[in-house]
This record gives structure tokens, sequence and C-alpha cells, in this order.
């Protein structure tokens, strides 16, 4: 069956780079994304994926898809006090309109 | 408004008892979608309507849920005869068009207590 698993807890330091992993199982996943919730806030679409690509490359983030391992990273540069928040990885499978989420990643940058 | 709104933000009712969420979405969104997100769980899917289509109920857990979307625009999630268990942040999305490009854009939920 469809799954996206997280780990649930990220603890870095201001300035440097975090690195929040996500697998999934369904091979006939489309497009993977990375939302992001900060407290008493919706949930805000990152960055998406197709799944013919292994990068894609925004500002400060960067994500990275392995497509055999079906391994989706999420890279933040310099991370800040204002990343801190909890990030979903949520995947799109075939024509499905519906996502399938992880847990999600709770990351606290600690100055 | 410029984003999808959501009333109430907070909702306390009594187990057994019948509750409306409402979601207005983005003008102009086609699809619109019902998440539900308990403590400790990732979100799950409950239902997407599409246009003038068939909505995609197959996320609803049970029979008391329903949802209706009027006009093409406002929805309402209904839940009949509360359970402690449906405590939970409902969310609600809506975009553009149902491509994968298209982004979904969240409220800011209701939060269902049921005591």
């Amino acid at each position: 069956g469809e799954d996206v698993e997280q780990s649930l807890f990220l603890s870095v330091r201001e300035g440097d780079s975090s690195v929040i992993n996500c697998t999934y199982t369904d091979s006939s996943s489309t497009y993977l994304y990375w939302y992001k919730q900060e407290p008493g806030a919706g949930l805000q679409l990152l960055t998406y994926i197709f799944s013919n690509m292994d990068m894609k490359q925004d500002q400060r983030l960067t994500v990275l898809l392995n497509k055999k391992d079906k391994h989706l990273s999420l890279r933040i540069a310099d991370t800040q006090t204002g990343d801190s928040a909890i990030y979903f990885c949520a995947e799109r499978t075939g024509n499905n309109r519906k996502l399938i989420w992880g847990l999600g990643t709770s990351l606290a940058v600690n100055p | 408004g410029a984003g999808v709104s959501q009333s109430p933000s907070n909702k306390v009712t009594e187990k057994g008892k019948d509750v409306e969420l409402r979601c207005d979405p983005i003008s102009g969104h086609t699809a619109l979608y019902w998440y539900r997100q308990s403590l400790g769980q990732g979100l799950e899917f409950l239902i997407y309507f599409q246009g003038n289509s068939a909505p995609d109920k197959s996320g609803l857990p049970s029979d008391r849920f329903s949802a209706e979307r009027t006009g093409g625009s406002v929805s309402t999630l209904t839940i009949q005869r509360t359970q402690q268990e449906d405590s939970a942040v409902y969310l609600c999305a809506s975009s553009l068009g149902t491509s994968g490009t298209d982004t979904q854009y969240f409220g800011p939920g209701t939060r269902l207590t049921v005591l």
C-alpha cells in the first residue's frame, strides 16, 4: 500500500544546513511535495519535484530525489530561526488527485 | 479574501451532536479538498471536489461524514453523531485544477474537540 515515512525530529544550529529525509513506497509516484507548517499557520507549499527529475533547487532549498531507493530529501541551506516548523513530505501517485502524507518532521533551529 | 478561509476556527461539541464545518476556497479554484489532521498523525485525505464532477469520497471514514460543495464554491463538511475519535484539525485546501503542478492552498483549519 501507499506509505510515506519521515523522521519526527531534527535539531540544527542557526547557519548550518538542515536535511530532512522522506521515504515512500509507491513506485508510481508522479509528484513529490514539501510543505511547511508553522505554529498557528496553515500548510504552505515550499516546493515540489516531478518524478523524472533528480534535483530541484530554489534559493536556499534543494530537493533531491532518488527514485530507485524511493528517497526524497529537502536541504535548507543557512538555516534560520524562522525556518523552525514542521515539514511534511507528500506524494501524488498516478492519476490520483489526493496526496499521501508523511507524519511531518519538526525542525528546531537553535541560535 | 485572498486565501482559503475556514469557520469556525475552533469548535467544541458534545459526543453525539452534529457539527458543520465551512470552507471558502480561493475564488476561481475548481478543486477543493478536505483533510483531517489528528494529533501525532499525518494528514488524512477525506474528500475532494473538482468542478461539476462527482466528488471522490473514498477517504471519508464512515457514513457519519458527508460534504457538499454548493455552486462550485463554498463547501460544508458535516459530521453527524460526533464521537471522541473525531477530534482533530479539519483542513480545507483548494487548487486551480487537479494537475500535479496545481498548488493546493490550505486554510488555517478548524480544530474540533468532541467531549
